[in-house]
């Protein structure tokens, strides 16, 4: 069975300090996707970045960067100089290869993250 | 190109009653999902249409149904509405396959007097 865990269920920050935030999978299957999604208080899902098991390479995005390590199972990301604006939940979630490309995300129980100004 | 929208917004029902949740992919999207999101079990996945077709499916009793119409929209219905029913119901939509990004609308909250 595929398994997403968030351990930080809340995370309070001053602006502009950098924060991280964890993810650890689980899943048997070899080929899989790790997704991050933020979702505001107007309720929708907004997708972050999407990372496949065969890539390791870190990614930065602006003030965003995750870091992908197999060897823990671990999905981090991690937020350079916070801001007010990114007050939000965050979801880890988990994708396999399912049978005639069916979809199907495994989602962590989400970080709540406030930035203080 | 517009994002994927779920109506309506807020919904309140009794117990008993069955309700029907709309939601428009973005086009050119195939593939739709429901989600269930609670804030004691989190996110959890309905199913997924593709072509008209289920082609996966969560845990959820049989009172949870659903279907895909030929243009890709999908609808969702609950029947026999329990307290427990109240939540965020989500819906997604993509191209075909695991790899690809599910893109969420603003959901459906559903609230069971």
């Amino acid at each position: 069975a595929q398994k997403v865990t968030q351990a930080q269920t809340e995370i309070s920050v001053v602006e502009k300090e950098d924060v991280t935030l964890d993810c650890v999978y689980e899943t048997r299957d070899t080929t899989y996707y790790l997704f991050w999604y933020k979702q505001p208080p107007s309720g929708e899902l907004v997708f972050l970045i999407r990372r496949n098991s065969f890539d390791e390479q870190n990614e930065i995005s602006g003030r965003y960067s995750w870091n992908f390590q197999k060897s823990t199972s671990s999905f981090n990301f991690t937020i350079t100089a916070s801001q007010v604006v990114d007050s939000a939940v965050y979801f880890c979630a988990l994708s396999g290869l399912i049978i005639q490309g069916a979809q199907k995300l495994v989602f962590g129980q989400g970080t709540r993250l406030t930035i203080n100004p | 190109k517009a994002g994927v929208t779920q109506t309506p917004r807020y919904l309140i029902k009794t117990r008993g009653q069955q309700v029907t949740l709309s939601c428009s992919p973005i086009s050119g999207h195939r593939s739709v999902s429901w989600y269930q999101q609670t804030p004691g079990q989190g996110l959890q996945f309905l199913f997924e249409y593709f072509s008209e077709t289920q082609r996966n499916k969560g845990n959820f009793p049989g009172r949870f149904s659903g279907r895909q119409f030929s243009n890709s929209r999908s609808e969702m219905n609950v029947s026999t509405l329990e307290l427990g029913d109240s939540a965020l119901y989500l819906c997604a939509s993509s191209l075909e396959g695991a790899k690809n990004i599910q893109y969420f609308g603003a959901g459906t909250r559903l609230s069971v007097l």
